[in-house]
């Protein structure tokens, strides 16, 4: 069956380094989505990922869909300390959002 | 303001008992949707509802059940039949739509969460 790994599960950034997570996918897929949780609270939607070789960019943020549709990918630029949280990439099966561990960011200000 | 009411935020039980746990939408959503989150972990999903009297199960159904008798409520009730029920439970709803891949459909709003405890 179709499996998104994310990449990686935990990363330790000091306060202005760049962080980037991968998402990998054994087939194509239609599209990817990106949530962020803060800590204690909710996921919270980031961006929606539909076209191959899309680049999209929010601020700080840099989203990636791979040309074969398999693979994406999240670059936060000078992180800060609001960037604190787990970053997810879950997709979409049979009309449902399956969401995986997802990358634990933590910040060293 | 549109959103969604998950209650109560805290929820302490016994073994052996029964608990609801309340998801209201205001959002005219569609679909709605209950995920498990253990420490350190990412989303599982229990189940989901596309529409108003259908629930499909998700990966983690066995121990929880739900109804879906308005488009607003999603209830889910953590029987005592599930046997690790301590845990962060989020609600969420979406507008659906097919094909998947519409812009704006099926992007997840999601709930503050309910954090039940067993005691």
């Amino acid at each position: 069956g179709q499996q998104v790994m994310q990449i990686p599960q935990y990363q330790h950034v000091q306060e202005g380094e760049d962080f980037t997570t991968y998402c990998n996918s054994s087939t194509t897929l239609s599209n990817i989505q990106w949530y962020k949780q803060r800590p204690g609270g909710h996921p919270v939607f980031l961006i929606q990922l539909v076209k191959s070789g899309e680049v999209k960019k929010q601020k700080r943020l840099t989203f990636q869909f791979g040309e074969a549709k398999k693979n994406s990918s999240l670059h936060i630029t000078a992180t800060q300390t609001t960037d604190v949280g787990t970053y997810f990439c879950p997709y979409n099966q049979g009309g449902k959002l399956i969401f995986g561990q997802g990358t634990e960011l933590s910040v060293k200000p | 303001d549109g959103g969604i009411t998950q209650s109560p935020k805290y929820l302490f039980r016994k073994e052996g008992q029964n608990v609801t746990l309340s998801c209201e939408q205001n959002l005219n959503h569609d679909a709605m949707y209950w995920y498990r989150q253990d420490p350190g972990q990412g989303l599982r999903l229990i189940y989901y509802s596309q529409i108003v009297n259908d629930f499909q199960k998700g990966d983690i159904a066995e121990g929880y059940s739900v109804s879906r008798e308005k488009k607003e409520s999603f209830p889910l009730t953590v029987t005592s039949a599930q046997k690790n029920p301590t845990a962060f439970y989020l609600c969420a709803s979406s507008i659906f739509r097919i094909p998947f891949v519409n812009t704006g459909a099926n992007v997840l709003t999601f709930g503050a969460g309910s954090r039940l405890t067993v005691l």
